[in-house]
């Protein structure tokens, strides 16, 4: 049973517009959430996350999103860049779970010139 | 700068050859993790660790076994490589943040 669901496989977006990545998650355990990014041949980057306290994380043109309340969080992007073009994926923690994360399946983005 | 390395970015190898992945951090972290990343399936955990000499298993152990002798390294095992094997393989590690931090993979193909 998927616990963390990205329901996009894919996702295609013009380069300078708004790129918004969403993940829902079955567990009102999950007390962490992480958003990581991962190009072709090479491991995840880390990229931003938010603590279930909170319902915005900002970094640069990178916001996380939480709605506990929907069990819902969403990345977004602004402006896209072609070099933004991945797959990312959603993760959460339960507090007291050996601290194992809990992986979606990812979203590829497309950010087209 | 965070540091996970892996011995190597690619290999084959033949069915029922023992395997060894070896990762490396250099960041003094307590958790070290495998994962393998197949399309479609996104990341599954494989094995983790939380100290020397400790280990759990992830959601996919079967074909695998782990050692971790030190603190910065962290080995994935295939006993008798087979073809359903083939894959990516991730190692990261992570401190009390849980921020996982990732090597760049290695590639493992089994003929």
């Amino acid at each position: 049973d998927q616990q963390v669901k990205q329901n996009s496989p894919s996702l295609s977006v013009q380069e300078g517009r708004i790129s918004i990545l969403n993940c829902d998650y079955t567990n009102s355990m999950f007390d962490y959430f992480l958003w990581y990014k991962k190009y072709p041949a090479e491991g995840p980057t880390f990229l931003i996350s938010i603590s279930s306290i909170k319902d915005k994380n900002e970094d640069g043109r990178f916001t996380v999103f939480l709605n506990k309340s929907a069990k819902h969080l969403s990345l977004h992007i602004v402006p896209s860049q072609p070099g933004d073009s991945a797959v990312y994926f959603c993760a959460a923690i339960r507090a007291g779970n050996n601290r194992k994360l809990i992986w979606g399946l990812g979203t590829s983005l497309a950010v087209n010139p | 700068d965070v540091k996970v390395t892996q011995s190597s970015r690619y290999l084959v190898k033949r069915t029922g050859e023992k395997v060894f992945l070896e990762c490396v951090q250099d960041m003094d972290h307590e958790n070290m993790f495998w994962y393998r990343q197949d399309p479609g399936l996104g990341l599954r955990l494989i094995y983790f660790s939380y100290d020397v000499k400790m280990k759990e298993k992830g959601d996919i152990p079967e074909g695998y076994s782990v050692s971790r002798e030190k603190k910065e390294r962290f080995s994935l095992i295939l006993e008798s490589a087979s073809t359903n094997q083939t894959s990516m393989y991730l190692c990261a590690s992570s401190s009390a943040t849980d921020t996982q931090y990732f090597g760049p993979g290695t590639r493992l193909t089994v003929l």
